[in-house]
């Protein structure tokens, strides 16, 4: 069975930095893309970034572009999203998702999620 | 980016009713949509893709339909596990966009 786990989620004060990362299993990694995905408390979903299947090309939401980096290690079966200069805007919960291997771009695969809490 | 808007909001419904979601995009996305259900506390699952296509283990009462700008969610027989929220997502281009959601609550 595909699973996904996520860690890394903590409290950080506004300007300050984390890194969460994302363990696969149950799938051969290196085939498929990966996405992070975040929830603010109560609020809908928000894609973030996006990586392919051998981290040569990278996609960002303009809310965190030149902050966030996505990265793979694909002999550790693992996904990362570095988070620079957070801001309270950014507390939510992170999602790593797996995309669905076809021409258009779902998420077929879900994370339990880890929170980051942006707050002084 | 493609703007994508659900409607409505909300709903209310009774056991056995038939309820209808809809989607709008901003621009025409062919069939490059998606749902998914989120229950309270959990990660969302995914439902239909590329508009119509069940994912696998999902009920059948579940279906989706549409093209283009408007889109389309079903559920022919809403069971009690089904009063949940769901969001439609476009996978048509970078970057991806979700609606906002839609609440679905039992009258």
């Amino acid at each position: 069975e595909a699973q996904l786990v996520e860690s890394g989620g903590d409290l950080v004060h506004p300007g300050g930095s984390l890194r969460l990362s994302c363990e696969a299993s149950g799938f051969p990694f290196s085939n498929f893309w990966m996405h992070w995905v975040r929830q603010a408390p109560g609020k809908g979903l928000v894609w973030v970034s996006r990586i392919n299947n051998d981290g040569s090309d990278r996609s960002y939401a303009d809310s965190v572009k030149g902050r966030f980096t996505i990265s793979r290690d694909n002999a550790k079966n693992t996904v990362y999203l570095q988070m620079n200069s957070l801001r309270a805007e950014d507390t939510a919960v992170y999602y790593c998702t797996r995309d669905n291997y076809g021409p258009h771009h779902y998420m077929d695969v879900w994370g339990k999620g880890t929170t980051v809490t942006v707050s002084s | 980016d493609i703007q994508m808007t659900q409607s409505p909001s909300s709903v209310s419904a009774s056991v056995g009713d038939r309820v209808t979601i809809t989607c709008r995009a901003s621009q025409g996305i062919a069939s490059s949509l998606a749902w998914y259900q989120q229950k309270p506390g959990r990660a969302p699952q995914l439902l239909i893709y590329d508009a119509s296509n069940l994912q696998s283990g999902v009920p059948s009462r579940f279906s989706g339909s549409g093209s283009g700008t408007y889109f389309i969610l079903t559920i022919s027989s809403l069971q009690p596990e089904d009063f949940e929220t769901y969001y439609c997502q476009h996978g048509d281009s970078f970057p991806i966009t979700f609606g906002q959601g839609t609440r679905l609550e039992i009258k």
